[in-house]
């Protein structure tokens, strides 16, 4: 069973740039979390989704950070117009929906704006 | 959210008990106590969870004292593939179904 998986593994955009992550959660898992981690900084939650709705974004930045997670295909976290200060890990967990197993991590997507 | 407070980093030596301490004063009643590592580049990872007394499994072993304000832990016999970094985690049981509150976590690191 393929573990989470989050691609692309490393991503450079310039300022302004628009900035595309993508995760594809565990099989048969409908839940989807993305975490977002400065250097030498825990990871900080981010928001919460299950199939095409958004559960929690308490932890979204109100502006040009969006995302989504359709019936079909992986889960996506838009940043629009990149600045120097969104360079971090991104990181996804997936959950199943039925079983009270914790959240599973993918390996992160490292994103430099340079 | 109860606020966890751990050491920042520390050291050991290979085949040395690491025992990390974590503080959580103002622990709810429903709260458990979770533990997660972090290898460097990947996502964490679940390590342990409890509620009170002693929890073990193949990785490592959770002491919870009696009123829940700390806890330990441990992890027998470290080798240089534990150096990670390790969060105290503190919250409702079901780590699957809400937000993770992630500290900054210790920072250990193993020495051959």
């Amino acid at each position: 069973n393929a573990g989470v998986m989050q691609n692309p593994r490393h991503l450079v955009r310039r300022r302004g740039q628009e900035a595309r992550l993508r995760c594809s959660p565990m099989k048969g898992h409908s839940h989807v979390y993305w975490y977002r981690q400065l250097p030498e900084e825990g990871l900080k939650f981010m928001v919460y989704l299950q199939k095409e709705n958004i559960i929690d974004e308490s932890g979204m930045p109100k502006e040009r950070f969006s995302a989504e997670f359709p019936k079909e295909g992986p889960s996506i976290l838009r940043i629009q117009q990149v600045v120097r200060g969104d360079s971090a890990a991104y990181f996804c967990a997936s959950s199943p929906r039925l079983s009270q197993e914790t959240q599973y991590f993918g390996p992160g997507t490292r994103l430099l704006v340079l | 959210l109860a606020k966890t407070t751990q050491p920042i980093s520390m050291d050991s030596y290979e085949g040395q008990e690491v025992n990390i301490t974590c503080s959580h004063n103002n622990i709810a009643t429903n709260d458990y106590i979770t533990w997660y590592q972090q290898f460097p580049s990947q996502g964490p990872r679940f390590i342990i969870q409890g509620y009170k007394t002693k929890v073990t499994n193949e990785v490592a072993s959770l002491f919870i004292p009696a009123d829940r304000k700390s806890s330990t832990l441990s992890l027998p016999r470290v080798s240089l593939s534990d150096t990670a970094v390790y969060y105290c985690l503190v919250g409702e049981r079901d780590t699957g179904r809400r937000a993770l509150t992630f500290g900054s976590g210790t920072r250990l690191q193993v020495q051959p």
